[in-house]
């Protein structure tokens, strides 16, 4: 089963704009939320990642959200750039563990 | 430092045959993870070795097998081929107690 919800499919935007993708999680045993980030012909390449202890994580123009009680952390790219053109993944695991579960991924083409 | 290298980056083999996918991870990293990228399944994890040993499975069948060998490098052997098994198949590697995992580019298979 798909532990790790990721929506919306694609995303759309202006550059300059914001993109938010959001992930759910079923397991309450993860407490390693990492998000990657996917260019045609590369492999995933971590982006940024959270521990539950806290609920917001920036870096650079990058910012986790975290809602515990909820199952669910998001990602919000500020001031999207045509750069940004990728696909992202959420993912889960327990820390120390390798084994991450992934969401289905999120294609976000950012328009000049 | 070079990353994780995936050899071949493409491969077409007929159904019924056997593949053999190779991964040398980054210098110093003693853990290998393998996962197989599909569009309908996304990213879903294989397995994973650490020092020799098979340390996590995911929920693959039997067909997929992997080894790993003294300088960290890891195989992967997929057995009787089926035209599903057609995938991006993704490595990774990374250090001990580490979260980080460092993804090669892949080896596309196509199973005809």
């Amino acid at each position: 089963q798909q532990q790790v919800k990721q929506s919306p499919q694609s995303l759309i935007v202006q550059k300059g704009g914001i993109s938010i993708i959001n992930c759910a999680y079923e397991n309450t045993a993860f407490d390693y939320f990492p998000w990657y980030q996917q260019f045609p012909g590369k492999g995933p390449a971590l982006l940024i990642a959270i521990r539950p202890d806290v609920s917001e994580k920036k870096e650079g123009r990058f910012t986790i959200s975290f809602n515990k009680s909820a199952k669910q952390f998001s990602l919000h790219i500020m001031d999207s750039q045509p750069g940004d053109s990728a696909t992202y993944f959420c993912a889960a695991t327990i820390y120390g563990n390798n084994r991450l579960a992934f969401g289905k991924g999120n294609q976000v083409v950012v328009i000049p | 430092k070079a990353g994780v290298t995936q050899t071949p980056r493409y491969l077409i083999k007929t159904r019924g045959q056997q593949v053999t996918l190779s991964c040398s991870p980054i210098s110093g990293h003693r853990s290998v993870s393998w996962y197989q990228q599909t569009p309908g399944q996304g990213l879903q994890f294989l397995f994973e070795y650490f020092s020799e040993t098979q340390r996590n499975k995911g929920n693959f069948p039997g067909r997929f097998s992997g080894r790993q060998f003294s300088n960290s490098r890891s195989e992967m052997n997929v057995s009787t081929l089926e035209l599903g098994d057609s995938a991006l198949y993704l490595c990774a590697s990374s250090l001990e107690g580490g979260n980080i995992q460092y993804f090669g580019a892949g080896t596309r298979l196509s199973v005809l």
